[in-house]
């Protein structure tokens, strides 16, 4: 099974920073690779696929990069719904499987 | 406006079967893949389970094969998934999850999942 790792865990942020996730795979998933995003007790929300193609309900401040094994999402201009956990998952192979998640808190 | 429902979750002693359901609508139901998609209290993601559009094709996490069964019932839009010899580490809620056409393996669509405490 491919792991994903997801750093950090937790990260404070305000409102107007730029957020950095960092999610490396332990073997190359080529683009196949999508962030997610979640919210307390609500089901997560499809941000980004393909490395860094936006859901069409995705505002531009997000945006994703990376190929092969290690990809980033950057948040800039973080804005109060913004605060959230968010997930990376590899695609390439089955099974499916998900970063361990990064809490962005204010 | 693509919609899952999911429903049939509660509590259910170590060694139980449970059977979960999860309506769609708003979209051609039997051309979609599905999957199963569980989360542990206060804990990550994890998938476990997917079944093709026509329900010949199926995949299981090694962490339930054996013991889940998922399946569809594409005259009533409505995903299954039979959980039996349930353990407490199956705890969790449970989301179904559509996938697009063009992107095996991705999930863009979520219901809103559905709750199972396995506990005596």
């Amino acid at each position: 099974d491919i792991q994903m790792t997801q750093s950090p865990s937790t990260l404070s942020a305000s409102v107007g920073d730029r957020v950095t996730i960092t999610c490396r795979a332990s073997e190359s998933v080529r683009t196949w690779l999508a962030w997610y995003q979640q919210k307390p007790g609500r089901a997560p929300k499809l941000l980004i696929h393909k490395v860094s193609t936006l859901q069409s309900d995705v505002p531009s401040r997000f945006s994703g990069s990376g190929s092969e094994t290690d990809f980033t999402l950057t948040i800039i201009n973080m804005q109060p719904d913004d605060f959230a956990t968010y997930y990376c998952q590899q695609y390439n192979s089955y099974p499916l499987t998900f970063g361990g998640g990064t809490r962005v808190e204010i | 406006e693509v919609q899952l429902l999911e429903s049939g979750g509660g509590l259910v002693q170590p060694g139980g079967s449970l059977r979960l359901s999860c309506v769609g609508s708003g979209f051609t139901f039997d051309t979609h893949a599905l999957n199963w998609v569980r989360q542990a209290p206060g804990k990550g993601l994890e998938w476990i389970s997917i079944i093709s559009g026509s329900g010949d094709a199926t995949s299981y996490a090694e962490s339930v094969k054996g013991r889940f069964t998922i399946s569809r019932d594409n005259s009533k839009n409505t995903l299954f998934l039979q959980m039996d010899i349930l353990r407490a580490e199956d705890t969790a809620v449970y989301f179904c999850a559509k996938r697009p056409l063009e992107a095996a393996g991705l999930l863009d669509s979520w219901g809103q999942g559905t709750l199972v405490t396995v506990s005596s």
